[in-house]
């Protein structure tokens, strides 16, 4: 069966510092892969999807970016971390255009 | 590009009665409609899905419809229970590419 991972699951960082979040899948090749923020109380913000290897599409400028260096690891970056990068940063896999499927999730506190 | 608004925000409903979420999407094309299930602090869940060749889908005490012609669809659960307590999403995907447009979210509490 198909199991998605995500760490770290808590952080903690302050503004200006960097950052790298790690997601990776297993049990499946050529996934899907997709990073969505959520804000407290509110939905998800779609960040970055990923349609194969080196493939990345950004869906909201801003100082994050994702890499796919392997087929099933997906990374979200930022050089420098705003107050308002704060939030629960998901990662989701999917097969093709249907079911995505979310892992655990990081909760990222910028102080 | 795809736009799915939800409504209501909130609801609340007395055990045992029965919720209904209603959503609207915008691009015609699109072709699946799935519902989520976020317990607080947790990931969110896929509950059930629908696709646009079917009008109505039930698994046990929810069930889903869908009206292409008026391009909503509707989440709906019966005989509620404290446990269906959690934030909702509905959410609808293109042909064209390769990701689900999410709703803002629908905070259901069941009062026992």
């Amino acid at each position: 069966s198909q199991t998605i991972h995500q760490w770290p699951a808590t952080l903690v960082q302050p503004v200006g510092s960097p950052l790298s979040l790690e997601c990776t899948v297993e049990g499946t090749s050529n996934p899907n892969l997709y990073w969505y923020r959520q804000a407290a109380g509110r939905g998800l913000q779609l960040l970055f999807y990923s349609v194969g290897i080196g493939q990345i599409s950004s869906e909201v400028p801003q100082n994050l970016s994702a890499s796919r260096p392997q087929d099933r690891q997906f990374i979200l970056s930022s050089k420098k971390l705003l107050l308002s990068d704060s939030g629960f940063y998901l990662c989701a896999w999917s097969a093709g255009r249907y079911e995505q499927y979310f892992g655990p999730g990081t909760r990222l506190t910028v102080t | 590009g795809e736009n799915v608004e939800q409504h209501p925000s909130t609801l609340s409903v007395q055990e045992g009665d029965s919720a209904v979420i209603k959503c609207t999407y915008s691009d015609s094309a699109s072709n699946y409609f799935p519902w989520y299930k976020q317990e607080l602090g947790k990931r969110p869940q896929l509950i059930i899905d629908i696709r646009s060749n079917v009008g109505e889908k039930k698994d046990q005490r929810i069930a889903v419809t869908l009206n292409k012609t008026a391009k909503h669809f509707s989440l709906h659960i019966t005989e509620t229970q404290p446990e269906d307590s959690a934030v909702y999403f509905c959410a609808a995907s293109g042909t064209s590419y390769d990701k689900v447009i999410f709703g803002p979210g629908t905070s259901l509490s069941v009062i026992p």
